[in-house]
């Protein structure tokens, strides 16, 4: 069975940075590509990035100077980093396999001194 | 980056009505390799988005023969006939051919 969990702190003060892990079960991370994805509170999802099954990565333009994924293959583990973090950036950021098919459940950063 | 623009904002139907929404590209989604990766989710409140249709016109597992997509290029159509009761949420067209992946903006289907 599938699963994939998001976890990470639910308050990050201005200008910090974030640190988001999601952890994956029954599925090879060295097979399988994995994105983040938020969603600000009542607005629509955003692509941030992906990390590939070969440890290559792209990201969202418009946060990529913030923004850093990786991954520890041994724990099943795919990290986000983002720095400089803003109020705008408070939302529900998701991690889910490429295609789509599989999501994790979600967790809620807010943003706020 | 390509622009996803979603119509209608806001879908009001009738539970087993017809609904249709629509997804229209900034460029064509049809990449170097031939294959058009358009895809559409369903998020219902308080949960993350399910996948439903992937690359135009693919039924994900599990998807009721309700939701049908089609289209081609730039222009792109969900259609759910029969609308229930679970179908009630938010919709999402995305985008993989071109980095950045983008989102359409969403359209809510809410009971007329």
């Amino acid at each position: 069975q599938v699963q994939l969990k998001e976890s990470g702190p639910g308050l990050v003060q201005p200008s910090q940075t974030l640190s988001l892990t999601c952890t994956v079960s029954g599925l090879s991370l060295t097979s399988n590509s994995v994105s983040w994805i938020r969603q600000p509170p009542g607005k629509g999802l955003e692509w941030m990035g992906v990390i590939w099954s070969n440890g290559g990565t792209d990201y969202n333009s418009a946060i990529k100077s913030r923004l850093s994924i990786s991954r520890d293959t041994s724990k099943s583990q795919v990290f986000l980093k983002m720095n400089s973090l803003q109020t705008e950036d408070t939302a529900m950021y998701f991690c889910a396999r490429i295609d789509g098919r599989y999501w994790g459940q979600g967790v809620m950063v807010t943003v706020s001194s | 980056d390509v622009v996803m623009t979603q119509t209608p904002v806001s879908l009001p139907v009738s539970l087993g009505g017809q609904a249709s929404i629509s997804c229209r590209s900034s460029q064509s989604l049809v990449h170097s390799n031939g294959n058009t990766y358009l895809h559409w989710y369903l998020q219902k409140p308080g949960q993350s988005p399910q996948l439903l249709i992937y690359r135009v016109s693919n039924r994900f597992s599990g998807v009721p023969d309700r939701f049908s997509g089609s289209g081609s290029g730039t222009d792109f159509t969900l259609k759910i006939s029969r609308v229930e009761p679970e179908d009630l949420g938010d919709y999402y067209c995305l985008q993989s051919t071109h980095f950045p992946f983008t989102f359409g903006s969403g359209t809510k289907l809410e009971i007329k």
